[in-house]
Parts: structure tokens; C-alpha cells; sequence
């Protein structure tokens, strides 16, 4: 099993609407939580961070944390064609240093 | 100027050959990292380094090693290059905030293809 489980997608959203990503992680013991964007070919960029369970929101995004279902979500609201990318999630255990755990990427089209 | 910044951006080199990604940062970050990312993997963690006398092996790091010059400076070599390692290799540095969160900030990125 991986650590850092996410769909591949792509997951194809209509222009306006709601694209809602999962990730799910199997260690207990993570504590910090990531969504970065990566355009093709480009680096990483951290767009939400979460270490709480419940909500987050930033601009269009939101992210969504429950540790006792060991998930984690991300909402981007009102999706634009400049949101086609593929959104990583990343983990933290709470021992670990900073070493980040990627998720394999889900890939979103936005479509026109 | 990139905070962190890798060179070469692209490589092609054969089979066999030694080479060296360089990675140089102006965060001041003691924290930094190597990744390398293959389609539909994710960013594995290949070696990491939490001060110039401090180098540990991260989940892939058969194939590779690393050698931290400075605090600014982490460079990753592939010693005899195979066409398994062909992938996009990032480098990163971490800190932790004030509030205490982690940050961590990427390289663009070198894209090495072995033939």
C-alpha cells in the first residue's frame, strides 16, 4: 500500500464549476498535510497547507483534513483554464524532518 | 534570481557515464533535498541533508549519491548513469517557519534522459 494514495485522474471540470481532489495516507502518525500544483514539466508550488482537522480556505481553494479517515481534500472553487494541472498531495510525519511524502498527482483539465 | 537553483536543466548522457545535477540555494536553509519524479510516481526522495555534516539515504537512493559542499550547495551524481534514471530530478530546501510549519521550495528542475 502506498503512503500517499490519489487518483490520477485526469478529472475533467467544466469552466466555473467545483473540481474536488481526494488524497488519502496510511501513516497515523502524519501531521502535516500539502496540496502543491505542478504544471508540466515545471517545479512543485505550494498552494494550501493544512495541520488541523476541518476546513482551510484560500481564494478559490479549500482545503479539507480528517485524521480519523485519514484523508485529505482540496476544493478549487470556480475553476479556471489556468487551474489545469496536476495537484500533488504531500505528507509530513510529525518525526520525519521535513521530508515531504508525495502522493502520485491527480491531473485536472479545466475545460472551456 | 530562483531561490534554489539546479543545473543543467537538461541532460543527455549515455549509459555508463558519471554526472552531476548541482544544486545551490540563497534561502539559508540547513534543510534540503533530492527528489526525482517519473510519470505517474509522484517525487520520490532520493537523499536528504539537514546540515553539511549530515547525509541520509532516502527511499531510492541505489544509484546515487550526494555530497553536501556547503550549506548552500547539495549536489547529486549518478555514478555510472543507467536508463532507469531518466526522470525529472528536483532539488528542495525546507525550514520551519515561525509558527512552526514547514516550508520547502523547489529547483526548476533538470531533466536527465540516459541513453
Amino acid at each position: 500500500q502506498k503512503e500517499v494514495e490519489q487518483n490520477s485522474g485526469p478529472l475533467s471540470v467544466p469552466e466555473g464549476a467545483i473540481a474536488s481532489l481526494n488524497c488519502t495516507y496510511s501513516d497515523r502518525g502524519s501531521q502535516s498535510f500539502f496540496w502543491y500544483r505542478q504544471y508540466s514539466g515545471k517545479s512543485p508550488e505550494l498552494i494550501m497547507f493544512i495541520y488541523s482537522n476541518g476546513d482551510k480556505e484560500d481564494g478559490r481553494f479549500t482545503a479539507q483534513l480528517n485524521k480519523a479517515s485519514q484523508y485529505v481534500s482540496l476544493l478549487i472553487r470556480d475553476s479556471q483554464p489556468s487551474d489545469s494541472a496536476t495537484y500533488l498531495c504531500a505528507v509530513i510525519r510529525d518525526d520525519s524532518w521535513g521530508k515531504l511524502q508525495f502522493g502520485a498527482g491527480t491531473q485536472v483539465v479545466v475545460t472551456p | 534570481d530562483a531561490d534554489v537553483t539546479q543545473t543543467p536543466r537538461n541532460r543527455i548522457t549515455k549509459t555508463g557515464k558519471r554526472i552531476m545535477l548541482e544544486c545551490s540555494q540563497t534561502k539559508g536553509h540547513d534543510r534540503m533535498y533530492w527528489y526525482r519524479q517519473d510519470p505517474g510516481l509522484g517525487l520520490r526522495l532520493i537523499y536528504y541533508s539537514f546540515d553539511v555534516k549530515d547525509i541520509n539515504k532516502g527511499e531510492i537512493s541505489d544509484g546515487y549519491s550526494v555530497s553536501r559542499q556547503a550549506q548552500a550547495k547539495f549536489s547529486l551524481s549518478l555514478e555510472s548513469a543507467i536508463p532507469n534514471q531518466t526522470a525529472l530530478y528536483f532539488c528542495a530546501t525546507s525550514d520551519v517557519t515561525r509558527t512552526g510549519n514547514t516550508e520547502a521550495f523547489f529547483g526548476q528542475g533538470t531533466r536527465l534522459t540516459v541513453v
